[in-house]
């Protein structure tokens, strides 16, 4: 049964730079690999995705947001940068589907890690 | 991008009794080419990841129990829960992959009257 594990730090400083990562036990070939995220007590928002070397990302964090894939270590990574209290939440890694079309068909996530903003 | 609403955001259903989510979509996720509703229904317990239940608006994932189950096309579903546990005290959300981003509803609360 493959797995996901996030990991990174749990308080960031208003404009610093967020880094996390996922490791996924089973490998990372064939599939979409996404990030997202869910503030305290809100909904969930989807912050990019990686397929190999391809990645996309949401319009609206697009300018901040950095997706990269390290296959021998069975990693995917997210960089946030210029981070301020509104991206304070929960973020997930999660497995998508095997086409773009199915790229947002999330069937696996990791457990998530929380992630403070404050100085 | 396609604007998910839940209806309601919160109900309260007695033990055995059925629960009904409707989620609507600003625009139709039905794709022309495989007649594929592309809507998922997810499980959010307190503390946990979302959980798959439901994808092609109507299709349960490996192990959830069949008395949740999906319907709706176009731009309009419904997840219905017959025989309500008390292990089924979450919120559930709906979500679009038909373009991306893809979206999610607000969520919808299901409680124990």
């Amino acid at each position: 049964q493959m797995q996901l594990q996030e990991s990174g730090p749990g308080l960031v400083k208003p404009s610093e730079t967020l880094s996390l990562t996922c490791t996924v036990s089973g490998g990372l070939s064939n599939y979409y690999w996404s990030w997202i995220r869910q503030p305290p007590g809100k909904g969930l928002e989807w912050i990019g995705y990686i397929y190999y070397g391809t990645t996309n990302y949401n319009p609206s964090l697009k300018s901040r947001v950095t997706v990269l894939v390290d296959t021998s270590k069975n990693q995917f990574s997210l960089r946030l940068i210029s981070m301020t209290t509104a991206d304070t939440a929960m973020y997930y890694c999660a497995r998508g589907g095997t086409t773009v079309k199915t790229s947002n068909a999330f069937d696996i996530w990791g457990q998530g890690t929380m992630v403070t903003v404050s100085s | 991008d396609i604007v998910m609403t839940q209806s309601p955001d919160s109900l309260a259903v007695s033990l055995g009794e059925r629960a009904t989510i409707n989620c609507k979509s600003s625009q139709s996720v039905l794709y022309s080419s495989n007649n594929l509703n592309y809507l998922s229904w997810y499980q959010q317990k307190p503390g946990q990841p979302p959980k798959l239940l439901i994808y092609w608006a109507s299709t349960r994932e490996s192990g959830v129990p069949n008395r949740f189950s999906g319907s709706g096309s176009g731009t309009d579903f419904t997840l219905t829960i017959d025989s309500l546990q008390a292990e089924d005290v979450a919120v559930y959300y709906c979500q679009q992959f038909y373009s991306t981003p893809g979206t999610f509803g607000q969520g919808t609360r299901v409680e124990i009257k």
